[in-house]
């Protein structure tokens, strides 16, 4: 069985741009959660979406977006890139949104420039 | 807004010592305790979920101790090998509906 996969693993983008990143939980896990960690930090929460709602936001700006569509796969989208948005983002699933057991994906590493 | 304290930030010891990593976080409105073991370019496996005073959990030669009442959990690894090499984050959780709270981890390199 997948485990949580993020795509894409890498990328390079420019200040000013848009980005869009993607993560497909487990198979029956219903809530997806995002955290942005930048070097030499602990991951921090970004979003929580359950049954395709937003239940859980971090302290971001609001040029960070999400979704989660019916599948309950998930989109994280950043507007108007800032040199400091570089850093991994991590997509974990868990089978609700009270659940205890959180997985994982292995994250994008975005690179503003 | 919990304030999660992991110490020592970094450590270096030899195969087959034993070690122990010190996790901090106020005990108000607690709700579980998450262990996770990080490796460098993979993602973070979950070891341990923890919810009640005094909870104590093995798998295999790593095991976890948590007080809620003073706000700590304790990690331990009997006879570290090389592949114990990783960050050790723990993340405290508020509440059945609340996100999970990183603190900044502890990387362990375990020499040969």
């Amino acid at each position: 069985d997948a485990g949580v996969t993020q795509s894409p693993t890498h990328l390079i983008k420019t200040r000013g741009q848009h980005v869009t990143l993607r993560c497909s939980p487990i198979s029956g896990h219903k809530s997806v959660s995002w955290y942005q960690q930048v070097l030499g930090q602990g991951p921090q929460f970004i979003f929580q979406y359950y049954e395709k709602e937003e239940r859980g936001r971090g302290n971001f700006p609001d040029r960070f977006s999400a979704r989660q569509f019916p599948n309950y796969s998930s989109e994280l989208n950043v507007n108007a890139l800032l040199l400091g948005d570089s850093a991994l983002y991590l997509c974990a699933s868990s089978p609700g949104q009270g659940a205890l057991g959180y997985t994982f994906g292995s994250g994008t590493r975005l690179t503003v420039v | 807004i919990l304030n999660v304290e992991q110490s020592p930030q970094s450590l270096h010891v030899q195969e087959g010592d034993s070690t122990n990593f010190t996790c901090s976080f106020p005990s108000s409105n607690f709700y579980a305790l998450h262990w996770y073991r990080w490796e460098t370019a993979k993602s973070p496996e979950a070891l341990f979920v923890m919810t009640l005073n005094g909870d104590e959990k093995k798998k295999g030669r790593i095991s976890a101790t948590l007080n809620t009442k003073e706000g700590y959990s304790y990690l331990y690894i009997k006879g570290s090998q090389p592949e114990d090499s990783a960050t050790y984050l723990c993340a405290p959780r508020e509440g059945s509906q609340g996100n999970l709270i990183f603190g900044k981890g502890t990387k362990l390199s375990v020499k040969p």
